[in-house]
């Protein structure tokens, strides 16, 4: 069975660029997560969609972070504009029967 | 609420020796616990959970982890290391009614011979 999918793994940009990532999670797994782990801290959910509605996005900063789940499967992560302590990794997560599978994540440099 | 605090940030054992990592949890409700595994430039793999029933839980990789509701703790342990556990640790916690995990800070553990 595939894992769960992320690209890039890697994204440098300067401040107040955009930028954009992709997950495609484990086929028919219904919950969608996004997450953005800071060096040395944990991981912190930015949003979950059942499907193609979202559950929570009470952490998503929503002046710069957006996302969307078209057709249930694939989502997308934007950030418009980036700032500096937006350089973090963005894991993605799927969820199935109660346990969560990550994907490798992408790690986001902005300088 | 829920929250999580790992207890020591890095941890250094010797090849052979017991590992214990720490962590204690915050729960306004009888929580589910887990403990994640992070390797190099990967995403985190599920090492063990706790539900209901059996305090003590077995995972994978020779881990285990017991759950003390007294002392709100869920503490990983593994009898015997080996180099390639090396990597870093988090524990999390979730409501059961709820699919949203809280993680902790992580602790980065290093095995040397």
């Amino acid at each position: 069975e595939a894992g769960v999918a992320q690209s890039p793994r890697y994204k440098i940009i300067e401040k107040r660029q955009s930028v954009a990532f992709w997950c495609n999670p484990i086929s028919g797994h219904a919950t969608l997560y996004w997450y953005q782990q800071i060096l040395g801290q944990g991981p912190k959910l930015l949003i979950q969609f059942q499907n193609n509605g979202v559950v929570d996005d009470s952490q998503l900063p929503k002046d710069r972070f957006s996302a969307e789940r078209l057709k249930g499967v694939d989502s997308t992560l934007k950030i418009q504009p980036a700032k500096l302590e937006d350089s973090a990794v963005y894991l993605c997560a799927s969820r199935l029967r109660g346990e969560q599978f990550f994907g490798p994540g992408t790690r986001l440099t902005v300088l | 609420a829920q929250s999580v605090t790992q207890l020591g940030s890095h941890v250094s054992v010797s090849e052979g020796a017991l590992v214990l990592l720490r962590c204690n949890y915050s729960s306004s409700v009888p929580p589910y616990l887990f403990w994640y595994v992070q390797y190099p430039n990967q995403g985190l793999q599920l090492l063990l959970k706790y539900t209901t029933g059996a305090t003590l839980v077995k995972g994978i990789n020779g881990f285990e982890a017991e759950f003390k509701k007294s002392e709100t703790s869920f503490h990983l342990t593994k009898p015997s290391a080996h180099m390639s556990d090396a990597a870093e640790y988090f524990c999390a916690v979730k409501r059961p009614t709820a699919s949203k995990l809280t993680f902790g800070t992580g602790t980065r553990l290093q095995v040397t011979l």
